[in-house]
């Protein structure tokens, strides 16, 4: 099965400043990728997904931005963070869409 | 947008309790997900599920198509269950995005 590795844990970042989450995977090949934000009191959200390299589509527009530079690297960042970023991200990956979704264990962002 | 509600929102039982927990969602769906979240964050994918009825374990997972509602059992509950349990549901016309229900939090206790 699918291993997610995702780091850091936390995070606390000051407004303005850049950020850089990255995520990567074992097990598998040529994975779906996913960047899901789950704030406080809410539900998940999903933020970016990428079907292969380079390929990368937004659902929601923001102030993040994601690249997959290898097949089982996906990255988020942003230039300037703003006090709404503050929140859990978590990485995902699946083998095709209506597989079974496999979680990396998040990180805690929080921007001051 | 699939509107996906759970209930309840907040569970408290007694270990080896028989557990409930439900989903409705608002539009027609190709399938449907059952996630834990444990307290440090960390998701696993319990179920997937498009018909029927799935089981592993203690955890049972069924959906009625006709009637847009899936539930989600714990026979013989234990305190390691305490968790946030989510459903996500997908179709054909949201591509990759899954939609979320907000999740029911589950304590079990000794």
């Amino acid at each position: 099965s699918q291993t997610i590795h995702q780091w850091p844990a936390t995070l606390v970042q000051p407004v303005g400043s850049p950020l850089s989450l990255e995520c990567t995977v074992e097990g598998t090949s040529n994975p779906n990728l996913y960047w899901y934000r789950q704030a406080a009191g809410r539900g998940l959200q999903l933020l970016f997904y990428s079907v292969g390299i380079g390929q990368i589509s937004s659902e929601v527009p923001q102030n993040l931005s994601a690249s997959r530079p290898q097949d089982r690297q996906f990255i988020l960042s942003s230039k300037k963070l703003l006090l709404s970023d503050s929140g859990f991200y978590l990485c995902a990956s699946d083998r095709g869409f209506h597989e079974k979704l496999f979680f990396g264990s998040g990180t805690q962002l929080s921007v001051l | 947008k699939n509107e996906v509600e759970q209930s309840p929102q907040n569970l408290t039982a007694q270990e080896g309790e028989f557990i409930t927990i439900n989903c409705s969602y608002s539009v027609g769906i190709s399938a449907l997900h059952w996630l834990q979240q444990h307290p440090g964050g960390g998701i696993v994918s319990l179920f997937m599920l498009s018909s029927g009825k799935k089981k592993h374990g203690r955890l049972i997972a069924t959906i009625n198509i006709q009637e847009k509602h899936s539930s989600l059992h714990i026979t013989a509950s234990h305190p390691r269950d305490s968790a946030v349990y989510i459903c996500a549901v997908s179709n054909s016309n949201s591509g990759y995005a899954l939609n979320f229900g907000k999740g029911t939090s589950l304590l079990v206790t000794p």
